[in-house]
């Protein structure tokens, strides 16, 4: 079965500080990786997934995660956050080759960027 | 575009009684639709899978009668939570995706659900 951990539950960092929110995931099959930013009273928006190809992924926002199978990790980063980068993140697995398959969130990652 | 809308975005309802949520694809065709409930400062927890005209498939510990998951056609899924209670009470949110190989999620905006 697979599973999502994130490592962090809250992240503070100042605005224009580099960050990176950590996911690993356990999976014994191929697996599709997404992270979505949920913002207070609403759904989720997707940031970036990895499908296939390049281990580097690139989203929306200036943010970008790299896909590790070797350390099954999947952490996302920005270089330079901003204060409307504060919301919640969520990294979550879904398995290849599988088009029915629900999503398996990890339990979410705050990030708090303050001035 | 993949969009997906929720009604209503809040509700709230007295104990016992039974309240409908709708999901819409509004500009495709979601054969799969998926229901979650996500408690306040809590990661999403998957209820249902919802295929287009078939039974939906509950995930263990979810009560099938209790969460009443139609999904009667391509654009359109409804979730009804049966004789509420205040433990019902959470965040709904579904998603959606494009045809039958759609591999991304396209998720709705959430219903707040409050039952008093």
């Amino acid at each position: 079965a697979q599973s999502v951990t994130q490592l962090d539950s809250q992240v503070p960092v100042f605005e224009e500080a580099p960050v990176e929110l950590r996911c690993n995931y356990s999976s014994s099959v191929s697996v599709y990786l997404f992270w979505y930013v949920q913002y207070p009273n609403q759904g989720l928006q997707l940031l970036l997934k990895y499908l296939s190809g390049s281990t580097l992924v690139k989203g929306i926002n200036g943010f970008e995660a790299e896909f590790n199978k070797s350390q099954t990790s999947f952490h996302l980063r920005k270089p330079s956050v901003h204060i409307s980068d504060t919301a919640e993140y969520f990294c979550a697995v879904s398995v290849a080759n599988q088009a029915g398959t629900a999503l398996i969130f990890g339990k979410g990652t705050t990030l708090s960027v303050s001035s | 575009g993949a969009v997906v809308s929720q009604h209503p975005s809040w509700v709230i309802c007295k104990s016992g009684t039974s309240v409908k949520i709708e999901c819409r694809s509004l500009d495709f065709q979601a054969t799969t639709m998926f229901w979650y409930r996500q408690f306040p400062k809590q990661s999403l927890m998957l209820m249902a899978t919802s295929n287009e005209g078939s039974k939906a498939t509950y995930e263990q510990g979810v009560e099938k009668d209790k969460f009443l998951i139609n999904h009667a056609s391509l654009t359109l899924s409804t979730l009804t939570v049966t004789s509420a209670h205040p433990e019902d009470s959470s965040f709904y949110i579904c998603s959606a995706k494009k045809g039958d190989r759609g591999i991304e999620q396209y998720f709705g905006p959430g219903t707040r659900l409050t039952v008093t």
